[in-house]
This record gives structure tokens, C-alpha cells and sequence, in this order.
């Protein structure tokens, strides 16, 4: 079964709002990525946290691996309607070079 | 953007058909993916390459093969189509020893 979950699967907002999706592994994760798919497009790569604890930011994006290592945020800060499209995290486990995609959580923004 | 290609974008095809889906990169990556993504759900690894000559299933299954005869190509082929096959097929290959993921942009296939 699915591994890695997200919540919400959806999340509508209007501009200017907050967003934040929760990625959870039911296992340890050596590291986890974040990638982010617009409508009808494919999954570009948006960054890759390693270390428990760990906090990166990209503009008005903040990423965070959590301590355990299970669980990860991706974190929006005021949101713009190009901020649209279905974002996935992705862990590796262990010694395993194959990704495991969560189930992804959809954001629309309304202008 | 990484240089990968799919063809075709998007193909409807009968069933019972034989289908190739093309992939081919051109950064030279050994690490090499096709994942099947119906539309709004995750992504599922069908397929995976390490290198020439190395082919081995993903976690989802499926009735598609794939080649590795060269380092920059890596088709997937549907000997005979079934509408469950209706999905979007995406190619992606990373760089050994990194660990990002690149993507083509997908081929959509719709068989009737």
C-alpha cells in the first residue's frame, strides 16, 4: 500500500493566503524531495532536504524534514495564482535509490 | 530545465495494439524511470534502469517492457493496448550518485 501520505489532498485558498502541505512516511527516510506539477505538465524538482530537522527556504516557499525523519512540510507564504499545480514530496528509504512519491496535495488559488 | 524527451505527447490508439512510448535524455544519465500517473493521483514506478543492459520492475505492475540497448534511450512498449492502459506515461532519469529526478513531459495515451 501507499507509504507515503499527504494531507490535504486538496487545498483551496485565495490569493494572498497561507498553504501548507503535510507529507508522512510510515517509515524512515534517508532524505525526501519535493517536487511540483502544474496542470496537465510534469513534476519539476523543487529541493531536497537530508538532515533531521532541517529547514530550507525559497522565497516564499519553506520546506522542513522533520526530526524523526517521517514526516515533512512544505510551507507557502501568501500565496500567487502561479503557486497552482499538485505538489508531491518523495522519499528515498535507506540504501534504496528508488523514490517513493506521496499521494500529492492539489492547491488552487482563487485570484 | 534537464534535456529529456517523450514521444509521442499523445497518442489514441484500438485495442489490441502494439505501442512504443519513446525516452530518450541527453545528459548522459545511467539512472533512467517510467512512471504511470493517472490523471490527478501520484505518481507509480513501473520501471527502472540503472545502467546498459539493466531493466528491473517498479513498485506498481505492469504489462509494459522496457529496453536499455543505450545509455540515452529507454522506450516502453505495450505489446497489446487495454483501455486500463489509458494513463499518462512519464520518462525521467537522474545522475548517478545525485539524487534529483528530471522529467520528460509525459506522454498521454488514451486506448479505445
Amino acid at each position: 500500500g501507499q507509504q507515503v501520505m499527504q494531507i490535504p489532498q486538496y487545498q483551496h485558498v485565495q490569493e494572498g493566503e497561507d498553504f501548507t502541505t503535510y507529507c508522512n512516511s510510515s517509515t524512515t527516510l534517508s532524505n525526501i524531495q519535493w517536487y511540483k506539477q502544474r496542470p496537465g505538465g510534469h513534476p519539476v524538482f523543487l529541493i531536497q532536504l537530508v538532515k533531521s530537522g532541517e529547514v530550507k527556504k525559497q522565497k516564499r516557499l519553506t520546506f522542513q524534514f522533520g526530526e524523526a525523519k517521517k514526516n515533512s512540510s512544505l510551507h507557502i507564504t501568501a500565496t500567487q495564482t502561479t503557486d497552482v499545480g499538485t505538489y508531491f514530496c518523495a522519499g528515498r528509504r535507506g540504501a534504496t535509490n528508488k523514490l517513493i512519491f506521496g499521494t500529492g496535495t492539489l492547491l488552487a488559488v482563487q485570484p | 530545465e534537464a534535456d529529456i524527451y517523450q514521444t509521442p505527447r499523445y497518442l489514441v490508439i484500438g485495442t489490441g495494439k502494439k505501442i512504443t512510448l519513446e525516452c530518450s535524455q541527453t545528459m548522459g544519465h545511467d539512472k533512467m524511470y517510467w512512471y504511470q500517473q493517472d490523471p490527478g493521483m501520484e505518481l507509480h514506478l513501473i520501471h527502472y534502469s540503472y545502467g546498459v543492459n539493466s531493466t528491473e520492475k517498479g513498485d506498481l505492475s505492469s504489462e509494459s517492457t522496457v529496453s536499455r540497448i543505450r545509455t540515452e534511450h529507454f522506450p516502453l512498449t505495450l505489446e497489446s493496448a487495454r483501455p486500463s492502459h489509458t494513463s499518462q506515461y512519464l520518462c525521467a532519469s537522474s545522475e548517478q550518485g545525485r539524487n534529483t529526478i528530471y522529467f520528460g513531459e509525459g506522454s498521454w495515451l488514451t486506448v479505445v
